[in-house]
């Protein structure tokens, strides 16, 4: 069965620095990441997805990824953040067996 | 285009009592999903179906019962509401060729008192 930690339960960040959030997965065979947003109150919104190919991939808002097989790990980056970017990140990996498994999320905190 | 939509958004159940949630997709997606989100735990996938009049269990299946009697709507069941049950629920769905690249609804909150 698959799965995912996230290490980081709450991460601060100043508005304009970089962000990076860590993602780290089990599964036997290739996985399908993903990366989800989740503003509060609301549902959860996909930011960017890996299943095969170049494993640093682009997503909306800026956000990219990178996959590296040999550490296990999809971790999402941004360069510069915006305080909209405040919101829960869930990492996810689907696999073969249909089912979506989901993180214990990091929440991100935006500072002026 | 309304996507994945939940019906109640909020509900508040005393213990014992029964009540059904209901997801209805407009995308035509084979596949679809219930989860339940605590703090802290992300969230936990509680029943899914992968196609019309077919459901299987997840992590979290006990107290729940769902049923897909058309392709659109996902139902899920709370026979006998227990406190621990209070989370927010949410449904989502895919196709089954889209590596499970899922669409979620807006959740429903539930307080069992």
């Amino acid at each position: 069965a698959q799965s995912v930690t996230q290490p980081d339960i709450h991460i601060t960040v100043s508005e304009g620095a970089s962000l990076e959030l860590r993602c780290n997965y089990s599964y036997g065979a290739t996985p399908y990441l993903f990366w989800y947003v989740q503003s509060p109150g609301q549902g959860l919104q996909l930011l960017l997805k890996y299943f095969s190919g170049d494993t640093l991939v682009q997503g909306i808002k800026g956000f990219e990824a990178e996959f590296k097989r040999s550490q296990s790990s999809f971790n999402l980056r941004k360069p510069s953040v915006h305080w909209s970017d405040a919101a829960e990140y869930f990492c996810a990996v689907g696999s073969n067996d249909y089912k979506l498994s989901f993180g214990a999320g990091t929440t991100v905190t935006v500072r002026a | 285009n309304a996507g994945v939509t939940q019906t109640p958004k909020f509900r508040v159940l005393k213990t014992g009592q029964s009540m059904t949630l209901l997801c209805a997709q407009d995308m035509n997606h084979e596949y679809m999903y219930w989860y339940r989100q605590d703090p802290g735990m992300g969230l936990r996938l509680i029943h899914y179906s992968v196609g019309e009049g077919t459901t299987a269990k997840g992590e979290v299946p006990d107290g729940y019962n769902v049923s897909r009697l058309k392709k659109q709507n996902f139902l899920l069941g709370l026979e006998s509401a227990a406190p621990s049950q209070t989370s927010v629920y949410f449904c989502a769905s895919s196709y089954r060729d889209s590596k499970r690249k899922a669409f979620f609804g807006q959740g429903t909150r539930l307080t069992v008192v």
